[in-house]
C-alpha cells in the first residue's frame, strides 16, 4: 500500500458524459500527478500540482482538467467523454515538486474508467 | 525531444532464471533514472534510482545499472519467481524538468 488513495476503482459511463476523479496523497506529500495508461500503452503523464499551484503539464486534452485543493487532495476532470478515453487513470504523490532523486513519486492503485 | 527506449517489448522466463531488460535514453542533462515494476490493472512501484554518479543499485534480486555516458540502463532479475510477471518501467528525469520521460515497459511473464 502506497499511502495513495483514488476513487472511484471502476466507473462506466457513456460518450458525452462528465467525471470526476479523485486523489488524496501520502501524508505529507505535496505533488500531486495524473496519467493515464490506455491498454497495452505506456503511462503518458497528464498533469502535476504542487502546494495547490499548477507545476507541469504533460499530454492533457482540452478537455480535461485538474486542480489541487487546500487540504492537497486532487481531482481530475474528464469532459465530453469519448471511447479513447477509457483507460487507467493514475494519480502520484511525493514530497516536493521537483524530479529530483530524492522525490520518489508513489501511485495510488488506479481509477479505471470506461467509455461506452 | 528527450526520449526512453525499452527492450525487449516482452520476455518470457522460467521460474529460476535470470533476465535483463534494456533501456536506451537520449534525455538531456540527465537527472536520475528509475526502473518501476507494474502489476496488471496496479499502480507502479519503485524498485530503484539511481543518479549520475552511481552505475550499480540492487533491490533484492532486482540489479539496476546505468552507464551515464552510453545512455543505458539495464535491469537484472535473478532466480526469477513467479511473482516477478510484470511489467517493468524505466523512468528518466532531467535536471531543471519537473517532468518525467517514461518508457513503454518491457513485460515479463515467469512460467513454472
Amino acid at each position: 500500500d502506497s499511502g495513495v488513495t483514488q476513487t472511484p476503482k471502476h466507473l462506466i459511463t457513456a460518450t458525452g458524459q462528465r467525471v470526476t476523479l479523485r486523489c488524496s496523497p501520502r501524508s505529507g506529500d505535496l505533488s500531486v500527478y495524473w496519467y493515464q495508461q490506455s491498454l497495452d500503452q505506456g503511462l503518458q503523464f497528464l498533469i502535476q500540482y504542487y502546494n495547490g499551484e499548477e507545476r507541469a503539464k504533460g499530454n492533457i486534452l482540452e478537455r480535461f482538467s485538474a486542480q489541487q485543493f487546500p487540504d492537497l487532495h486532487s481531482e481530475l476532470n474528464l469532459s465530453s467523454l469519448e471511447l479513447g478515453d477509457s483507460a487507467l487513470y493514475f494519480c502520484a504523490s511525493s514530497p516536493r515538486g521537483t524530479s529530483g532523486s530524492y522525490n520518489e513519486q508513489f501511485f495510488g492503485p488506479g481509477t479505471r474508467l470506461t467509455v461506452l | 525531444k528527450n526520449q526512453v527506449e525499452q527492450s525487449p517489448q516482452s520476455l518470457i522466463i522460467l521460474e529460476g532464471k535470470n533476465c535483463t531488460l534494456q533501456c536506451n535514453y537520449t534525455v538531456s542533462p540527465f537527472s536520475n533514472l528509475r526502473w518501476y515494476k507494474q502489476d496488471t490493472g496496479r499502480g507502479p512501484v519503485s524498485l530503484t534510482i539511481m543518479t549520475f554518479s552511481e552505475n550499480t543499485k540492487s533491490n533484492g534480486r532486482y540489479t539496476a545499472t546505468l552507464d551515464a555516458d552510453t545512455k543505458q540502463s539495464s535491469l537484472h532479475i535473478t532466480a526469477s519467481q513467479l511473482s516477478d510477471s510484470a511489467s517493468y518501467i524505466c523512468v528518466v528525469s532531467a535536471r531543471g524538468d519537473y517532468k518525467l520521460s517514461f518508457g513503454a515497459g518491457t513485460t515479463v511473464t515467469v512460467r513454472a
